[in-house]
């Protein structure tokens, strides 16, 4: 069983261009999420989705936006991309279980902005 | 607002002792506190977690000790072995309803020396 899926795993972009972040959620799972991790910091929230539509959204600004497809596949992308968007991107992967929902993360996209 | 603070920041351990982490909420809302551990050029990968209703849970050589009145949980990591040596981050969501958005605290680098 694959777990979750990202890619790529780095890019590198110039500033004011714009990126697209790809994940694969794990088999059978239904809800994604994306967090941003600066170096040396915890993962920030930056928005989940379920059945195709943003269900909650953290303190970012409208520059980052998502979609999610039928098949749970999500993507992230980032508008007019600024150096402090560096920053490592991870999608987590959940499914309701034991009343929990239980986050399996990506390895990461590692987002370099110059 | 940081809602989950988490100490110390760096922590060094001989193999074979005890390696605690420690960790504050300021929501009383939370009702879910995961875990995580994070390997360079890793995702984070769920270790153990803990609802309010139980002040302590066990999964081998990892321990969560939770004190609801305190608003604090931690982490302790019996027979530190060098492998174990990683980035912990606590976490905390809100439960059944929850949309499993995890708020992070700042994370700890552990390194247990051989």
């Amino acid at each position: 069983d694959a777990g979750v899926t990202q890619s790529p795993t780095h890019l590198i972009k110039t500033r004011g261009q714009q990126v697209t972040l790809r994940c694969s959620p794990k088999s059978g799972h239904d809800t994604v999420s994306w967090y941003q991790q600066a170096l040396g910091q915890g993962p920030q929230f930056i928005f989940q989705y379920y059945e195709e539509e943003e269900r909650q959204r953290g303190n970012f600004p409208d520059r980052f936006s998502g979609h999610q497809f039928p098949n749970y596949s999500s993507e992230l992308n980032v508008n007019a991309l600024l150096l402090g968007d560096s920053a490592l991107y991870l999608c987590a992967s959940s499914l309701v279980s034991g009343g929990e929902q239980v986050a399996f993360f990506g390895q990461g996209t590692r987002l370099t902005v110059v | 607002q940081q809602q989950v603070k988490q100490s110390p920041q760096s922590l060094i351990v001989q193999k074979g002792g005890i390696s605690i982490i420690n960790c504050a909420y300021e929501n009383t809302a939370f009702d879910y506190f995961p875990w995580y551990q994070q390997f360079p050029g890793k995702g984070p990968a769920l270790l153990i977690a803990i609802r309010p209703d139980v002040s302590e849970k066990k999964e081998g050589r990892f321990t969560i000790s939770f004190n609801k009145s305190a608003k604090q949980f931690s982490l302790h990591i019996m027979d530190s072995q060098p492998g174990d040596s990683a980035t912990y981050f606590c976490a905390a969501s809100k439960g059944s309803s929850n949309t499993g958005k995890l708020i992070f605290g700042q994370g700890t680098t552990l390194q247990v020396k051989p």
